[in-house]
């Protein structure tokens, strides 16, 4: 089982408003990350460190963290951002590294 | 720019060992600790192993402690991964992936990816 949960699926229309979340007792500790993944390709970094996004990827993408819930949110999301999303952080040891189960968005 | 190359994967059976490498270039590889993250078919990302970035220590996930080794070659900027006792449910795309902090201890987060190499364990 998961130390990271994610929903299995969200899915919204274009321009609207998508919120992928994240749980996991570790998280009031450690950072959270979050991963894109379109298929066929290997994952992308669209947040790190809780809500720092890299200066590559569009500022619709944020991050957020609070208690044991992080959520990725994509403000106006578009068909091209269809892709599964993957939370990452450590597990309670500390000293593994550990992935959420995976959410699949689908925009249309 | 950066690139990691992964190669070794294959068909192998039940029992026996695969040796995956990891060609990294564009960047001080010996300042970087380097992951292995792998995916079955159809399903999610998992979290395989950590290399410091002189190679001294390693960390593993849970499910290979004991069956995976994780080492480098810093002369030759390549990453390896053994597997050992392969499993079929070893089966899936192999990612190395090279951690964003410079000269950390600690696995931290993977900021590059390599496209993969496939490992399917079949007798």
């Amino acid at each position: 089982s998961y130390e990271l949960t994610q929903p299995p699926s969200v899915s919204v229309s274009p321009g609207q408003t998508a919120r992928i979340t994240c749980s996991g007792d570790v998280l009031p500790r450690k950072n959270a990350y979050w991963y894109q993944q379109k298929s066929g390709q290997a994952p992308v970094l669209v947040i790190y460190e809780d809500r720092k996004r890299p200066s590559e990827i569009p500022e619709r993408f944020s991050g957020s963290s609070s208690g044991t819930l992080a959520t990725l949110t994509i403000s106006g999301a578009q068909v091209e951002d269809e892709a599964d999303y993957y939370c990452y952080s450590t597990d309670r040891s500390g000293y593994q590294r550990v992935f959420g189960g995976g959410t699949r968005l689908t925009v249309l | 720019q950066v690139q990691l190359v992964e190669s070794g994967g294959g068909v192998a059976q039940p029992g026996g060992s695969l040796r995956l490498s990891c060609a990294a270039s564009g960047f001080k590889f010996n300042s970087y600790g380097m992951h292995w993250v792998r995916q079955a078919p159809g399903k999610g990302l998992e979290w395989v192993a950590f290399v410091q970035p002189d190679g001294r220590e390693t960390f593993y996930g849970d499910s290979v402690r004991g069956r995976f080794t994780v080492s480098r070659d810093n002369s030759k900027n390549t990453l390896y991964l053994q597997i050992n006792s392969l499993r079929v449910e070893d089966t899936g795309l192999y990612y190395c992936a090279k951690d964003f902090h410079l000269e950390e201890l600690l696995p931290y987060y993977m900021d590059v990816w390599g496209k993969g190499t496939a490992v399917t364990v079949s007798s």
